[in-house]
């Protein structure tokens, strides 16, 4: 059962504009929700995070959109720029779960210049 | 400390065969966690160390794998008899305890292991 769900595997955006990554989810255990991001022969970097109780979180050019009655999550990039193009995975954590975390299956950002 | 180190980032090996990966956590940090990664999937977890006790392991780890931390600092995750469905990234993260005065700590990865089994 696929509990974190990225329904787009890419998503292609010029440079400058917006891009707008969304995921779902299924347990309404989860508390924690955090988004990666992979270059190719790396590991995923910590990126951004949001707690259950908040509905927004900003830092820089990313913010993160919690809606928990829709159980949905969403990374915005404003403005993108062509060094964001990577893969993005979106996790979730339930606190009594041992902070393992489950990811998405991945949306790979391309940024044009 | 430059953060999580993984060794061999590559590994090749014969079907059958038994490998052994290790990894080496930022070193303030108690919480241990290995996921595994195929292609187009995200990592998918397989098991955490408090410290040096094995608290979870996924269903994803048949018989054929073993992890250990044995002084709650480095670990290794070892599979035996390797087949070919064992092909895949090998993903080390750690972290402090799971939140700090409510504040959640994040996991921080290593660069992985490959592993292709022949």
């Amino acid at each position: 059962d696929q509990q974190v769900k990225q329904n787009s595997p890419s998503l292609s955006v010029q440079e400058g504009r917006i891009s707008i990554l969304n995921c779902d989810y299924t347990n309404s255990m989860f508390d924690y929700f955090l988004w990666y991001k992979k270059y190719p022969a790396e590991g995923p970097t910590f990126l951004i995070s949001i707690s259950s109780i908040k509905d927004k979180n900003e830092d820089g050019r990313f913010t993160v959109f919690l809606n928990k009655s829709a159980k949905h999550l969403s990374l915005h990039i404003v403005p993108s720029q062509p060094g964001d193009s990577a893969v993005y995975f979106c996790a979730a954590s339930a606190y009594n779960q041992g902070g393992k975390l489950i990811f998405g299956q991945g949306t790979e950002l391309s940024v044009k210049p | 400390d430059t953060g999580v180190s993984q060794d061999p980032r590559h590994k090749i090996t014969k079907r059958g065969q038994n490998v052994t990966f290790r990894c080496d956590p930022i070193s303030e940090h108690n919480r241990l966690y290995w996921y595994r990664q195929t292609l187009g999937q995200g990592p998918e977890f397989l098991t955490y160390f408090q410290n040096e006790a094995q608290l979870e392991k996924s269903r994803l780890l048949s018989d054929r794998f073993s992890a250990e931390r044995p002084k709650g600092s480095f670990s290794t995750l070892e599979i035996q008899r390797t087949e070919q469905g064992d092909s895949a990234m090998y993903l080390c993260a750690s972290s402090l305890d799971g939140t700090s005065g409510g504040i959640y700590n994040e996991q921080f990865f290593g660069p992985g292991t490959r592993l292709t089994v022949l």
